[in-house]
């Protein structure tokens, strides 16, 4: 069975610093990932995904994930923090057989001025 | 980009009155729908899958009664809550999976209030 763990519920940086966005996936075979950003009251917005082609993925806003199998991490970076980017983030794996999403349990990014 | 409409995006309601909630593909054809569930400061719970032409499929635990699904047209598909009570207040999210793809594309959300 596939699954996803957001290893922080909270992280905080300052503005202007670099962000990471921690997430260990569990599945059986070649999974597809992806990382989605919710701001609040609003709905999920994209990032990025990785489907099995580059490990190294570019996103929207700056964001960039890496695959590591060796280490089943799909970890969510940035390299300087803004405060348009305080949301909630959630790594997301697709189910094997079906195209169901299983949730982590979400991150929330504060950047503090 | 692939965009997903919500309708409508608040409502409040008296208990025991049904409530329905639209989601639209605006740009892209969805055979596939699904209906999420988040509760505060939670992550999203999916509720049931839809597909058009054929009835929803519901995750465990899902009254497919209380949550009806319809499906009717590649690009609508809608969440009717039956005989709402105070404790399906909720935030219901939609997503619509693009056809010749998996990625999944949401909707803003419905936040639903049942007095």
């Amino acid at each position: 069975a596939q699954s996803v763990t957001q290893l922080d519920s909270h992280v905080s940086v300052s503005e202007g610093t670099p962000v990471l966005l921690r997430c260990n996936y569990s599945s059986s075979y070649s999974p597809s990932l992806f990382w989605y950003v919710q701001h609040p009251n609003k709905g999920l917005q994209l990032l990025l995904k990785y489907t099995s082609a580059a490990t190294l993925v570019k996103g929207i806003n700056g964001f960039e994930a890496e695959f590591k199998k060796s280490e089943t991490s799909f970890h969510l970076t940035k390299p300087s923090a803004h405060m348009s980017d305080a949301a909630e983030y959630f790594c997301v794996v697709r189910t094997s057989g079906t195209y169901k999403y299983i949730f982590g349990t979400g991150t929330r990014l504060k950047v503090l001025a | 980009g692939a965009v997903v409409s919500q309708h409508p995006s608040r409502v409040i309601c008296k208990s025991g009155t049904s409530v329905k909630i639209e989601c639209r593909s605006l740009d892209f054809q969805a055979t596939t729908m699904f209906w999420y569930r988040q509760f505060p400061k939670q992550s999203l719970m999916l509720m049931a899958t839809s597909n058009e032409g054929s009835k929803a499929t519901y995750e465990q635990g899902v009254e497919k009664d209380k949550f009806l699904i319809n499906h009717a047209s590649l690009t609508l598909s809608t969440l009717t809550v039956t005989s709402a009570h105070p404790e399906d207040s909720s935030f219901y999210i939609c997503s619509a999976r693009e056809d010749n793809g998996e990625t999944q594309y949401f909707g803003p959300g419905t936040r639903l209030l049942v007095l």
